[in-house]
C-alpha cells in the first residue's frame, strides 16, 4: 500500500527556520517524483515544487523558488520542505504528494502538515 | 504565469448533472486532471489525462477536453460529492504544474 507520512504540526515564530519532512513507503521511492502543495487558510491548492529523488532533479513554481528549499534522502524514503526565514504569510497547510508521469500529476496525497507562523 | 480558470461555484439538485469547466491555454496540447477535497481532507484524484478514471471512483464521475477547456462531469450527483473540486495541468514547459482555482460544489 502507498503511503506518505508527514511529520505534526509545527508553531514557530517569524524569523525561524522550519524543515518539514514526508515519508515514503509501499513503493519505489527513486522511481517517483514528490511534490509540495501550499494551501492557505480558505484558499486553494498551490504548486510549490517537484523533486525526483532517483536523480535529486528539482523544479520549483516561479512563486516560490528562492522562498523554500525542497530536498531528499533517498537513503531513508524521505522528502523535506525547509524554510530559511519564516514569515506570518507562510501560515498553511503544506502536502506532500507523489508525482506520476511524464506532465508529474499526484496520484498519492500525505495527510498535510499544519504550519503556523506567529508572533 | 500560467492559469487555468474555473468558476468558483456550482449548485445542483441531487440527483442532476454536475458540470464543473477548467479553461487554459495550454490544455489543447496538455492534460486536464481533477482532484476532489473535502472539508479537512487531503485532496484525492477523480479523473487523470483528461478523462480516465482511477480504481475506486464511481462511474459517476467523468472527464473531457476540447480545445481550451476541460470539463468534469459528475452524473446524478450525490450529496456525498460536495467538496471543492480542483484542476491541474502544467505550463507549456511541462516544467510546472499549475491548480486552478478551484470549483466549491454544493448538492442540495
Amino acid at each position: 500500500e502507498v503511503q506518505l507520512v508527514q511529520s505534526g504540526a509545527e508553531v514557530k515564530k517569524p524569523g525561524e527556520s522550519l524543515k518539514i519532512s514526508c515519508k515514503g513507503s509501499g513503493y519505489s521511492f527513486t522511481s517517483y517524483w514528490i511534490g509540495w502543495v501550499r494551501q492557505m487558510p480558505g484558499k486553494g491548492l498551490e504548486w510549490m515544487g517537484i523533486i525526483y529523488p532517483g536523480d535529486s532533479d528539482t523544479r520549483y513554481s516561479p512563486s516560490f523558488q528562492g522562498q523554500v528549499t525542497i530536498s531528499a534522502d533517498k537513503s531513508i524514503s524521505t522528502a523535506y520542505l525547509q524554510w530559511s526565514s519564516l514569515k506570518a504569510s507562510d501560515t498553511a497547510m503544506y502536502y506532500c504528494a507523489r508525482g506520476i508521469g511524464q506532465l508529474v500529476y499526484f496520484d498519492y496525497w500525505g495527510q498535510g502538515t499544519l504550519v503556523t507562523v506567529s508572533s | 504565469s500560467y492559469e487555468l480558470t474555473q468558476p468558483p461555484s456550482v449548485s445542483v439538485s441531487p440527483g442532476q448533472t454536475a458540470r464543473i469547466t477548467c479553461s487554459g491555454d495550454a490544455l489543447p496540447k496538455k492534460y486536464a486532471y481533477w482532484y476532489q477535497q473535502k472539508s479537512g481532507q487531503a485532496p484525492v484524484l477523480v479523473i487523470y489525462e483528461d478523462s480516465k478514471r482511477p480504481s475506486g471512483i464511481p462511474e459517476r464521475f467523468s472527464g473531457s477536453s476540447s480545445g481550451t477547456m476541460a470539463t468534469l462531469t459528475i452524473s446524478g450527483a450525490q450529496v456525498e460529492d460536495e467538496a471543492d473540486y480542483y484542476c491541474y495541468s502544467t505550463d507549456s514547459s511541462g516544467n510546472h504544474g499549475v491548480f486552478g482555482g478551484g470549483t466549491k460544489l454544493t448538492v442540495l
